[in-house]
């Protein structure tokens, strides 16, 4: 069974970069037939995907965070991770890693857990 | 930008059936996805490419999609399908969410 588990600091200071981790366990992260997938909801509001990783190391991102964003993959170690360059408040938010595949239609199928990130002083 | 809309809030008598909208420009030429989100938790998937569901979803849930509407519709709504759902696309050079519909079963 795949899981996905997100790891990483709660508390950033502004201007700061955020970095977090997805755990891949139950499947190859290196399969050519999923997408891994950042998504972030900010409190009490709906969903925002972020970008994904692909085919260890082909990347699209969300052309309102592209210049702030880097995902990048760790095969040996089952990880991929996002880093948020100069945060600010509005990035305080959940942040959820999950699969996507074609077969799906790009349907993310399997989600983490999903991670608090609070951005404050 | 491509943009969904979705009615903010539904409400369905228990047993009854609900139906969920989510209307984008001619959104039948897409896949459109749902999910499912219970307070604290992350979101499952529930219909994927427009009427397909994932294995351990109940028949009761159920999707279509057509011109600028697709629709997620629960047949028998049980107090457990209390939640948001939201539907999404890929919507060209980024995916689209909706903005999500709080579902109340009565």
């Amino acid at each position: 069974q795949v899981q996905l588990q997100e790891s990483g600091p709660g508390l950033v200071k502004p201007s700061q970069t955020l970095s977090l981790t997805c755990t891949v366990s139950g499947d190859s992260i290196s399969s050519s037939d999923y997408y891994w997938n950042w998504i972030r909801q900010h409190p009490g509001k709906g969903l925002e995907w972020i970008g994904y990783i692909y085919n260890s190391g082909s990347t699209y991102y969300n052309p309102s965070l592209k210049s702030r964003l880097t995902i990048s993959v760790d095969t040996s170690k089952k990880q991929f991770s996002l880093k948020l360059t100069s945060v600010t408040a509005a990035d305080t938010a959940v942040y959820y890693c999950a699969r996507s595949g074609d077969k799906g239609g790009f349907a993310f199928d399997i989600w983490g857990q999903g991670t608090m990130v609070t951005v404050s002083s | 930008s491509y943009e969904l809309t979705q009615p903010l809030s539904v409400s369905v008598a228990l047993g009854q059936t609900a139906r969920i909208s989510c209307e984008g420009n001619n959104i039948g030429t897409k896949n459109v996805h749902w999910c499912q989100q219970k307070p604290g938790q992350a979101p499952v998937l529930v219909i994927y490419r427009d009427y397909n569901r994932p294995s351990g979803i109940p028949e009761r849930f159920s999707g279509s999609n057509s011109g600028n509407t697709a629709t997620l519709t629960i047949s028998r709504a049980q107090a457990g399908d209390e939640a948001d759902y939201y539907c999404h696309v890929w919507g060209g050079s980024t995916v689209v969410f909706g903005g999500g519909t709080k579902l109340t079963v009565l």
